[in-house]
Parts: C-alpha cells; structure tokens; sequence
C-alpha cells in the first residue's frame, strides 16, 4: 500500500516568488493536513482539509492557501515567499476529520523548501 | 494555551542504557496523545498512542508510554535502548472536540545512542 505521497521532495525559490506543494493521501483518507518543520523545531499545524472543505487552520498569514480536490488530494500554495518560510513542509492524511475520536495521521516525508 | 513541552532538547545515552523522555502537555479538554520518531532522512512515523482505557500503552520496538492525567504527562520508556533508536522523538497531543483539528507536537528530542 503506498503511503501519502508528496512532491517534490526538495525546491529551491527565491524570495517573493511562489510555490505549490502536492500531497496525495492514503487511499481512502479523506482528511489531509498540512505542517511546517522549521529546523529543530516540531511540526507546526497550518491547515486541515476534510471533505474538500478547510476545517482548521493554524497562525500563519494569509500567504499560505491550501486547496483539496475531488479525489482527496491536496496542494499548498504558498505566495510572496519569504526567508523564513525555508522549512520541512510534512503532509499528514487521515480517515477522519476534525473531532473524529480515535484517529490518528500518517505523515508523508515531507518536501524540503529553500528560499533563497 | 494548548501547548507541548519535552523537558530534555538532546540525550545522550550508552547501549542497553535505560530511556526516559518527559512530555507534559496543556490542553483544555479529553485528549488524544502520541508519540512519533523521525529517523534520520525518513518520515515521521507513529511510535504509540494512547486514545482511553489504560494509560499505559506499548509501542512499536519496544517502546512504552504511562499517561498521568493528574500531571499532564505522558512520558516515553524504553528499558534498553539501542543504537537503531538513534532518532527525534516527538510528544504530541490532538483534542477529541469537534474543533479540534490540529496536532500539537512538541519541540522534539533529539537521542544519541553510543555504540
């Protein structure tokens, strides 16, 4: 069984441009999260999709978007790209969304974003 | 605030040496918590998790982990480490209310096992 995929693993951009992560989950989770790593820190929570529709979203600025589609994949799209948004960007799926008991999330390795 | 704090950043321990990592969480409300690893160049992945019922739960490789409601802890153990658990290692904890989306991990600990 393939685990939640995303791509790509490594982007170098320069500051102010823009950026789309993709991830695509384990077959039949409906719930994608999305997290950013900065180095030495844990995960911090940026969005959650469930359903195609956003169901939580962390304490970063609106430059961050994230989207859902149809068949449960998900794009994080990033704008205006700043130095310090170089992170580890770990996508998480799950089978159930927010406030679902008993679940838990299974990460992706994650892509690896320089800005430059 | 919801947050999660591990006491130690970087532990250093010998083969066969005994682990323990401290977590304490705060959170408002009933909790699910985890544990995950991060070896080096992989993924994250689930070492246990405690959702109800006994409080303390077993892992993979050998790991285990003892939820203290009273203290807000759910430290992590293992009796005999090896040096293939050279890794991070993350406390987490997600709430079980109908907003609660979000993991929150801890800073992470960093273990080095010496051969």
């Amino acid at each position: 069984d393939a685990g939640v995929t995303q791509s790509p693993t490594h982007l170098i951009k320069t500051r102010g441009q823009h950026v789309t992560l993709r991830c695509s989950p384990i077959s039949g989770h409906k719930s994608v999260s999305w997290y950013q790593q900065v180095l030495g820190q844990g995960p911090q929570f940026i969005f959650q999709y469930y359903e195609k529709e956003e169901r939580g979203r962390g304490n970063f600025p609106d430059r961050f978007s994230a989207r859902q589609f149809p068949n449960y994949s998900s794009e994080l799209n990033v704008n205006a790209l700043l130095l310090g948004d170089s992170a580890l960007y770990l996508c998480a799926s799950s089978l159930a969304g927010a406030g679902g008991v008993n679940t838990e999330a299974f990460f992706g390795q994650g892509t690896r974003l320089t800005v430059v | 605030a919801q947050s999660v704090s591990q006491h130690n950043h970087h532990v250093i321990l010998s083969e066969a040496a005994s682990l323990e990592l401290g977590c304490n969480y705060s959170y408002g409300g009933t909790v699910n918590l985890f544990w995950y690893v991060q070896y080096p160049g992989q993924h994250l992945q689930l070492l246990l998790k405690y959702f109800s019922g006994d409080p303390l739960v077993k892992g993979i490789k050998g790991f285990e982990a003892e939820f203290i409601k009273s203290k807000f802890s759910f430290n992590l153990r293992k009796p005999s480490v090896q040096w293939s658990d050279t890794a991070e290692y993350f406390c987490a904890v997600k709430g079980r209310g109908s907003s609660a989306s979000k993991i929150i991990f801890g800073s992470g600990t960093r273990l080095s096992i010496r051969p």
